[in-house]
């Protein structure tokens, strides 16, 4: 059973400030997806990464899949309160979808 | 274009009931995926409905259990409820296994 894991658990950052947190697996991806979870909604859809070595941006934040689909990044730049959230990756691989536990990340005004 | 919606929004049940949560998917949509979403952890596929039929189940037991209706909403029922049963439910409405749109949640308290 693949598992994805996800670091940081928590981050608590100042409004302008940069992070990155990261998504992992012992196997490889056939694909991730990147969802943002506000509270008392359910997720929703960022990006879908695919190809090893990708790079895919929205707005300020950017995704980074690896070169060997084992892992991938979201960079967000100069993090605004609006980006406060729940952030999930997610697999789908045959017939099944797995979703990591999540980086929770708070921006303060 | 309505999206996804969900009901009841807030549910008490004591162990031992049963539970019936209700999705109605987004126009367009042949696809609905239900998860189930502990306090602090990400969603945890249950299963997935495509026309009518299960198309893929998670590790779950068979007390859970759904349908799909001709109008390609559905049912997610759990019977002889657990304490541990307590999180939100979210199901998602697709085109197959295309981008997922996902309600806001049923949350389900088990007492």
């Amino acid at each position: 059973t693949q598992l994805l894991e996800q670091s940081p658990q928590f981050l608590s950052i100042q409004e302008g400030e940069n992070l990155t947190v990261y998504c992992n697996s012992s196997s490889v991806f056939s694909s991730l997806q990147w969802y943002r979870q506000e509270p008392g909604e359910g997720p929703v859809l960022l990006v879908t990464v695919v190809t090893g070595g990708e790079v895919k941006k929205l707005k300020r934040l950017t995704f980074q899949f690896g070169d060997a689909r084992k892992d991938s990044s979201l960079h967000i730049t100069a993090a605004q309160p609006g980006d406060t959230g729940l952030y999930l990756c997610a697999e789908y691989n045959n017939n099944d979808m797995r979703f990591g536990a999540g980086t929770r990340l708070t921006v303060k005004p | 274009e309505t999206g996804v919606t969900q009901s009841p929004t807030h549910l008490i049940k004591t162990r031992g009931q049963q539970v019936t949560l209700r999705c109605s998917s987004q126009s367009g949509h042949n696809t609905v995926s239900w998860y189930q979403q502990a306090l602090g952890q990400g969603p945890q596929f249950i299963f997935q409905y495509y026309r009518e039929e299960e198309n893929g189940r998670g590790n779950f037991p068979p007390r859970f259990s759904g349908l799909q209706f001709p109008n390609y909403s559905s049912e997610l029922n759990v019977n002889a409820l657990e304490l541990d049963d307590s999180a939100l439910y979210l199901c998602a409405s697709s085109s197959g296994w295309d981008e997922q749109y996902f309600g806001p949640g049923t949350r389900l308290t088990v007492t």
